[in-house]
């Protein structure tokens, strides 16, 4: 079965640090790969998918086919990139979106 | 267009009553989709339309879940004889069929079974 794994459930830097969350997917076939993000009281949005390969509010991601993984790294994150993270992957069509656990991001001060 | 809106935004129920949420999607978009999400976890597919059709629908969702779109428009999602398994986040997101699948999410109706 499709599955997606996010390792990590909390990590916790300081503003200016560089950050990745890991992503694993398990899926034969070619995946489409997303971020979602969920900041406090707010409801989740698309931060970036990886067909759009763009950068947004500085993140980037990779799909790495060999490893299976799509991380989602920033360079020097900012305190407004505390939120709840997902990992979500999506194939053959079905449109549907199976989504990790999720991870939470504290970037202090 | 403010976007998806589901109502209620919380709901309180005893432990066999029925409950029906309703998900109004950004008006263009054909395509509407329900997720489950309990604490600690992601959202959970449950069932998705394109327009009135009911095109699948996840295991998750037994016999006592029904979903409708009768006009392609707003959705229904009845919990029959609720069950404190069922409490937990209702998730519904709408997308353009041509839209790559960018998938736009509601702010959820959080039901907690007593």
């Amino acid at each position: 079965a499709q599955r997606v794994t996010q390792p990590e459930k909390l990590l916790s830097v300081f503003k200016g640090a560089p950050v990745e969350l890991k992503c694993n997917y398990s899926y034969s076939g070619s995946p489409e790969l997303f971020w979602y993000v969920q900041y406090s009281r707010q409801r989740l949005q698309l931060l970036l998918r990886h067909i759009s390969r763009e950068s947004i509010k500085g993140f980037t991601a990779d799909l790495n086919k060999g490893e299976t993984s799509f991380h989602l790294k920033k360079p020097f994150a900012q305190e407004e990139d505390s939120a709840m993270y997902y990992c979500a992957l999506s194939w053959g069509g079905s449109e549907k979106l199976v989504f990790g656990k999720g991870m939470k991001l504290t970037v202090n001060p | 267009d403010t976007g998806v809106s589901q109502d209620p935004r919380h709901k309180i129920t005893k432990r066999g009553q029925n409950v029906t949420f309703r998900c109004d999607p950004i008006s263009e978009h054909n395509r509407l989709y329900w997720y489950r999400q309990t604490l600690g976890q992601g959202p959970e597919f449950l069932t998705y339309f394109q327009n009135e059709a009911q095109l699948e629908k996840s295991r998750l969702l037994s016999d006592r879940f029904s979903a409708e779109r009768p006009k392609g428009s707003f959705s229904t999602l009845e919990i029959q004889r609720t069950e404190q398994g069922d409490s937990a986040m209702y998730l519904c997101a709408s997308s353009l069929l041509a839209g790559g699948n960018e998938q736009y999410f509601g702010p959820g109706t959080r039901l907690t079974v007593t």
